[in-house]
């Protein structure tokens, strides 16, 4: 299977805890994005990696957040300091370019319940 | 900045009927326009696309959706539904200009499908 895989699939951690996510995008596509979903909304854009370089983040990502492609291949996401308000699916997105190459193709998620 | 609103959070429809689902969007410049599929506990999988071109565009599942500029709508439709179908959708927009390409998302229909 050559989809965008993500691990682990569910994460059940304390408050104050750190996780850390990992996403292998479609190993072709340079173009890596992270969003989050909580329960009934729409996914929200975090950030978004081109290769190596981080070249955006949402206001969304606190400094409580960290995301790193290293090798411009796989990416991990780290949330330290867990808080309750972190329960969300995180979900992994790649693609090919920006433009009408930005097909986003997403993996299946990772499932955060923060207790 | 782009906004998308999907007026229906959830649609119920018998087995072999139609349906409508909506999508307005605002956005100071122009953008592409998606419609994904989540089924539950699972990634989104693109539906359809607009980029340019015709107006009307075809999908996977028998679904088609209508670009429309003035209305600034991209409404989904399928005319005969199946009980498979019953899943969340999300309209979603992303900006042709500039480097981001990130998708804005809807807050989603629930697409219920009874017998």
């Amino acid at each position: 299977d050559t989809g965008v895989s993500q691990d682990p699939r569910h994460k059940i951690t304390k408050r104050g805890q750190n996780v850390t996510f990992r996403c292998d995008p479609i190993s072709e596509h340079n173009r890596l994005y992270w969003y989050r979903q909580t329960l009934g909304q729409g996914p929200e854009f975090l950030t978004y990696f081109q290769n190596e370089a981080q070249l955006e983040k949402s206001r969304l990502l606190s400094d409580r957040f960290s995301a790193e492609r290293p090798k411009g291949s796989f990416s991990t996401l780290e949330i330290q300091r867990t808080e309750q308000g972190d329960s969300a699916m995180y979900l992994c997105a790649s693609s090919l370019g920006s433009g009408r190459l930005n097909e986003q193709f997403f993996g299946p998620g990772t499932r955060l319940t923060v207790l | 900045a782009q906004s998308v609103t999907q007026l229906d959070s959830q649609v119920p429809v018998f087995e072999e009927a139609p349906v409508e689902l909506r999508c307005n969007y605002s956005s100071s410049v122009s953008v592409y326009l998606f419609w994904y599929v989540q089924y539950p506990n699972q990634g989104l999988q693109l539906l359809l696309k607009y980029l340019s071109g015709s107006t009307l565009v075809k999908g996977i599942n028998g679904f088609e959706a209508e670009f429309n500029k003035s209305q600034t709508s991209f409404h989904l439709r399928k005319p005969s539904v199946h009980i498979s179908d019953t899943a969340e959708y999300f309209c979603a927009v992303s900006e042709k200009t500039g480097t981001a390409s990130k998708l804005t998302f809807g807050t989603g229909t629930r697409l219920q499908v009874t017998l």
